[in-house]
C-alpha cells in the first residue's frame, strides 16, 4: 500500500531563510504527489502537484517541489520565507492510477521566527 | 462564497448519541470526498463519491459510519453510537471530475465526543 512519510515534525526558521520540507513516498509506479498547506481555521490549500513531466513543478506563493524518483522524495522548497508562512503543510500521495483517494502524510509544522 | 462550507463548525456529542455532519461542495462539482483528521495526523480517506454513488467507502472505519449524497450535491456524514475515539476533525473536499483534479477542501467539522 502506498505511504507518505514527514519525517519533520516541526521547523522553525527565520524569515527570509530557504526552506526544505521533506517527504518521501512508497509506490511501486510513477506517483500523483502533493503539497497542501493548512492554516489554523482554515481548509487545507493546495500548494502544487506533480503527475507527469518536468520533475520540478511550481506553486502558489513561491513554493517549488522536486521529485526524483530514485530517492522516493518530493521535497517542498521556498527561497526566502515569510511570516505568513507559518502553518501545518501536509505531503500527499494519489492511491492508485488517480488522485481520488489521497494518503496524507503525518504534516511538519512551520514555525517563523521575525 | 463559492468555496466548500461544512456545517457545524463544532460538534459536541455525548458517547452513544448520533451524529450528523454536513458537507455543501462547490458548485458544479461531481466528486465529492470526506476525510477525518486526528491530532497530530494527515487527513484519513474515509468515502468518495462521485454523483451519488459511493465510489469507494474502503476507509469507513466501521458500520457506525454511513455517509449519503442523494442528488449529486449535499452530502452527510452520519455516525451511529459515537465513541470518544470518534473525536476529530471531519474534513470535506470536492472535485470537478475524479481522476487527476485536485481536491477543495471545506474547514471541516471538530467533533468531541465526551
Amino acid at each position: 500500500a502506498q505511504s507518505v512519510t514527514q519525517p519533520d515534525i516541526h521547523i522553525t526558521v527565520s524569515e527570509g531563510a530557504s526552506l526544505e520540507l521533506r517527504c518521501n513516498y512508497s509506490y511501486g509506479a510513477t506517483p500523483y504527489l502533493f503539497w497542501y498547506v493548512q492554516s489554523p481555521g482554515q481548509g487545507l490549500q493546495l500548494l502544487l502537484k506533480y503527475f507527469s513531466g518536468d520533475t520540478l513543478v511550481q506553486g502558489i506563493k513561491g513554493f517549488e517541489a522536486e521529485f526524483k524518483r530514485s530517492q522516493s522524495s518530493f521535497n517542498l522548497r521556498k527561497p526566502s520565507v515569510h511570516w505568513s508562512d507559518a502553518a501545518e503543510y501536509f505531503c500527499a500521495v494519489g492511491d492508485g492510477y488517480n488522485t481520488d483517494k489521497l494518503i496524507f502524510g503525518t504534516g511538519t509544522r512551520l514555525q517563523v521566527f521575525p | 462564497g463559492a468555496g466548500v462550507s461544512q456545517t457545524p463548525s463544532n460538534k459536541v456529542t455525548e458517547k452513544g448519541k448520533y451524529v450528523e455532519l454536513r458537507c455543501d461542495p462547490i458548485s458544479g462539482h461531481t466528486a465529492l470526498y470526506w476525510y477525518r483528521q486526528s491530532l497530530g495526523q494527515g487527513p484519513e480517506f474515509l468515502i468518495y463519491f462521485q454523483g451519488t454513488g459511493a465510489a469507494d467507502d474502503s476507509g469507513l472505519p466501521n458500520d457506525r459510519f454511513f455517509a449519503v449524497r442523494p442528488e449529486g450535491s449535499v452530502s452527510t456524514l452520519k455516525i451511529q453510537r459515537t465513541e470518544r475515539g470518534d473525536s476529530a476533525v471531519y474534513l470535506c473536499a470536492s472535485s470537478p471530475g475524479h481522476g487527476e483534479g485536485e481536491q477543495f477542501f471545506g474547514p471541516g467539522t471538530r467533533l468531541t465526543v465526551l
